[in-house]
Order: structure tokens, then sequence, then C-alpha cells
């Protein structure tokens, strides 16, 4: 199967500042990218669907200028969590999509713990 | 819309007994289905999926899961429960066949429990 590499598995920042968290398709080209959230004991929540080369799309809810998404390359996304908070503490778990002949799948990287203190 | 429902949170089963997780979805769309899996710490790993065709959908490490459109179901099964599938065991509904065309909508999880 195709394998997604998220990056890094888990940091721990300060309050007020920012955390970059990176997602990879690495043989494969993904156009579509998704962010969840997963709070402890909790199922994932999707925050948003990175389009290479366009803006994402937000779902509703979720702060666009909180949690930036850049999809810069196929083969990369990044999410962005500026001016952190512990309520921003979370599991954040990123899928990209790999078309199998006309089937769009999703393969999902090992996840983000993000610890905001 | 779509939904997913998991009943009971967690499942606690003896080793070598019949493991059973409960899915119960809602969508608009002709569903597709899906069972991952979840170690501590870890991603998402798929473990089967319906799509079309046959409703008895057979996964990895000996699960399997049937589709019942009369029920809105579709439960997890494994004849025997071993230690090694100790996990978070998430249902989700896309209204793609791969889950991949615009995200799932995953259940609250059901965190499995084996007992030895």
């Amino acid at each position: 199967g195709a394998v997604v590499s998220q990056h890094p598995s888990w940091v721990i920042c300060k309050s007020g500042t920012s955390v970059k968290i990176e997602c990879r398709s690495l043989d494969f080209q993904a156009t579509t990218m998704f962010w969840y959230r997963q709070f402890p004991k909790q199922s994932l929540m999707l925050m948003a669907t990175s389009n290479e080369g366009s803006k994402a799309t937000y779902e509703q809810g979720v702060e666009k200028d909180k949690f930036l998404i850049n999809h810069a390359s196929l083969t990369l996304s990044t999410l962005t969590v500026t001016s952190a908070h512990p309520e921003d503490s979370s599991f954040y778990i990123c899928s990209a999509q790999s078309y199998r002949g006309s089937i769009a799948e999703a393969f999902f990287g090992q996840g983000t713990r993000l610890t905001v203190v | 819309a779509q939904s997913v429902t998991q009943l009971g949170s967690h499942v606690s089963v003896s080793e070598g007994a019949l493991v059973l997780l409960r899915c119960n979805y809602s969508s608009s769309v002709p569903p597709y289905l899906f069972w991952y899996v979840q170690y501590p710490n870890q991603g998402l790993q798929l473990l089967l999926k319906y799509t079309t065709g046959a409703t008895l959908v057979k996964g990895i490490n000996g699960f399997e899961a049937e589709f019942k459109k009369s029920e809105t179901s579709f439960h997890l099964t494994k004849p025997s429960a071993h230690m090694s599938d100790a996990a978070e065991y998430f249902c989700a509904v896309s209204g793609s066949s791969g889950g991949g065309a615009d995200g799932l909508t995953f259940g609250k999880g059901t965190h499995l429990i084996i007992q030895p």
C-alpha cells in the first residue's frame, strides 16, 4: 500500500508559539490530503481538505487563521497551528488520497501528538 | 449527511473468544463503509471495507464484517481474539468507494480489551 509519513510524531511547545506538522506521501503523488484532529478517547474529526496548488477547504467551526494549511507540492502538505494554546493539544492525523484506477483511496499518516504547555 | 454510531465505547473479551464490534450508519447516498484499527499513538490502519458486491467482507488479521442494508449495520467480527487485537477500532462511512475523495466520517471508536 501507499505510505504516508507525518513529522514530527510528537511535539511539545509553549503557549503562544506556532507549530508546523508535515504530511508527506512517500511513494505516490497526492493532489488531495485531509487533516483530522482527535481528542483523547474520541473520534477523528475532519478539519480540512488540502488541495495541491489551491486554498484548503475548512470544515465548519475550524478556524482557518489558526490552522494554516499549505499544499505546495504533490507530496507535501503542512499544517501550522498558530499561536497555540493548551486547548489545541490533540492528536493530529493526515491522510493522503491515492488513486487506484478511478477509485480514490485514503492512506493515513502515523499522527502527531501536540502538547501545548 | 452521514453519521456513524458505534455501540459500546469499550468491549472486553477473553482471549480465544468471539469479537463483535457494532457499527450502525446513516447516509443519504449509497454508503461505502470502512473499519480501521488504531494502536496507541499511531495512525489508522485499514482493516476492511465494503464498496459494492458481496456483503460479507473479509479483511486483515482474521477480521470480517457484514453489510446489512436493512439494518443499516456493518458489524465487525473475529472468531477468536488474540492479545494483539487489543486496540481502538473505528467504523467510518464515506460517499466515495475509497474514502479518499471527500474524507471519512468516523464513529467514536470502540476500545477492545482482551483478557488473558
